[in-house]
């Protein structure tokens, strides 16, 4: 069975910091990898997503994660932390036949003036 | 192209009672996933429709029921509510055809409140 792990289920960064949010996997196929960020009162917006070929995945607002199969990470990255990106993150999985996608538990991200 | 919606955006039941939700899926998208959101249990998923066929199940009683009309539209079903049922049910779409996931893009939700 899929899982998924992110580590820290509250980080804050300074405004201009560099934002890093933590994912870990476990999939005994090769996984489908999905980011995905929720606003209060939101549904979820997908950020990126990796499904297969360039491991470094550029996605929406200045985003991007880097798939590490030896490490089975999905990090989320942004050099520079805008007020805007204040929000809960979810790291997704699922693999290439199934939309059963299983979350984690989310991180929820402040961002200081 | 519209995205995902979902109706009603919030609903509040007594305990015993039945709600009925529905999603509307990107135009051309065959296949609606639902998903339960509870600050203790987090995203859950509940069942995958393709084609008017459930696909995929997840780990929710009976009571949890949906289905998928002709035109991709499909609807979720809770009867006899329990107050444990309050949470954001999350519809989401994609073009996954008979083989292979593809991205899921998601509705805004509904708020259901068991009293």
């Amino acid at each position: 069975a899929q899982s998924v792990t992110q580590l820290g289920s509250h980080v804050s960064v300074s405004e201009g910091a560099l934002v890093l949010l933590r994912c870990n996997y476990s999939s005994s196929v090769p996984p489908y990898l999905f980011w995905y960020v929720q606003y209060p009162n939101q549904g979820l917006q997908l950020l990126l997503k990796y499904t297969t070929g360039a491991t470094l995945v550029k996605g929406i607002n200045g985003f991007e994660a880097e798939f590490k199969k030896s490490e089975t990470s999905f990090h989320l990255t942004k050099p520079s932390a805008h007020m805007s990106d204040a929000a809960e993150y979810f790291c997704a999985v699922s693999d290439r036949w199934d939309n059963d996608m299983r979350f984690g538990a989310g991180t929820r991200l402040t961002v200081k003036p | 192209k519209a995205g995902v919606t979902q109706t009603p955006r919030y609903l509040i039941k007594t305990r015993g009672q039945q709600v009925t939700l529905s999603c509307s899926p990107i135009s051309g998208h065959r296949s609606v996933s639902w998903y339960q959101q509870t600050p203790g249990q987090g995203l859950q998923f509940l069942f995958e429709y393709f084609s008017e066929t459930q696909r995929n199940k997840g780990n929710f009683p009976g009571r949890f029921s949906g289905r998928q009309f002709s035109n991709s539209r499909s609807e979720m079903n809770v009867s006899t509510l329990e107050l444990g049922d309050s949470a954001l049910y999350l519809c989401a779409s994609s073009g996954r055809g008979p083989l292979g996931a593809d991205t899921q893009y998601f509705g805004p939700g509904t708020r259901l409140t068991v009293l």
